[in-house]
């Protein structure tokens, strides 16, 4: 099974306007780590925002915010008033412990265009 | 802090020669680094763990022979493609963790791009 799945490919949102990329993940674990990264077209991953699997708030950074729901092992990613410059690659991922070693898996990311 | 670099950022070499790509994170000690491929519009695959002063752990399906790792200090990993081939053009990325734990984060690289002719 995937251990990150994105079922957007694509997203298009209004300037301006709040866009939810969504998130899955798959665990067995009970400590684990939650990650969204952003890939502008020059490739670099930016880090957004991180949320732990006992954190109990859902994390905020900013214009992003991370809407944890455990029970539905999902990890949404909420940026509001979104900006042109939002227009990128957007990747979960998730951090597990796998035999003494941290590992992360990336789901297939969501393209998200912002229209002016 | 936390930047990591990468070095070449592109590479163009001739089928059959190898390519060094350098991975040094720059402002602080890197325990572990990941070494990732990305094709074109896909996501991160990651190809292998390495510690610091161990060897690496390749995920399945990744060869060892061809993909030679080594993270000989805190601050720089490198990966070479051996007798590379078209098929091994691609974007590496490699990123870095610290031991530090306030960080939970992977710190990237900017990536590089291989192309073999």
């Amino acid at each position: 099974a995937q251990k990150i799945t994105q079922t957007q490919p694509g997203m298009f949102v209004q300037e301006k306007e709040a866009v939810t990329l969504d998130c899955t993940y798959d665990t067995s674990d009970q400590s684990y780590g939650l990650f969204w990264y952003k890939q502008p077209s020059s490739g670099e991953m930016i880090f957004l925002i991180y949320q732990g699997s006992y954190d109990e708030q859902n994390a905020t950074e900013g214009r992003y915010s991370l809407n944890f729901q455990k029970a539905r092992k999902s990890a949404n990613l909420v940026i509001s008033a979104s900006q042109l410059g939002d227009s990128a690659m957007y990747f979960c991922a998730m951090r597990e412990r796998e035999r003494n070693f941290n590992k992360f898996y990336f789901g297939s990311g969501t393209k998200l265009n912002v229209k002016p | 802090g936390a930047v990591v670099s990468q070095h070449p950022s592109r590479v163009i070499c001739k089928s059959g020669t190898s390519v060094k790509i350098e991975c040094r994170s720059l402002d602080f000690q890197a325990t572990t680094m990941f070494w990732y491929r990305q094709f074109p519009k896909k996501s991160l695959m990651l190809m292998a763990t390495s510690n610091e002063g161990s060897k690496a752990t390749y995920e399945q399906g990744v060869e060892k022979d061809k993909f030679l790792i080594n993270h000989a200090s805190l601050t720089l990993s490198t990966l070479t493609v051996t007798s590379a081939h078209p098929e091994d053009s691609s974007f590496y990325i490699c990123s870095a963790r610290t031991s530090d734990s306030s960080y939970n984060e992977q710190f990237f690289g900017p990536g590089t791009r291989l192309t073999v002719l």
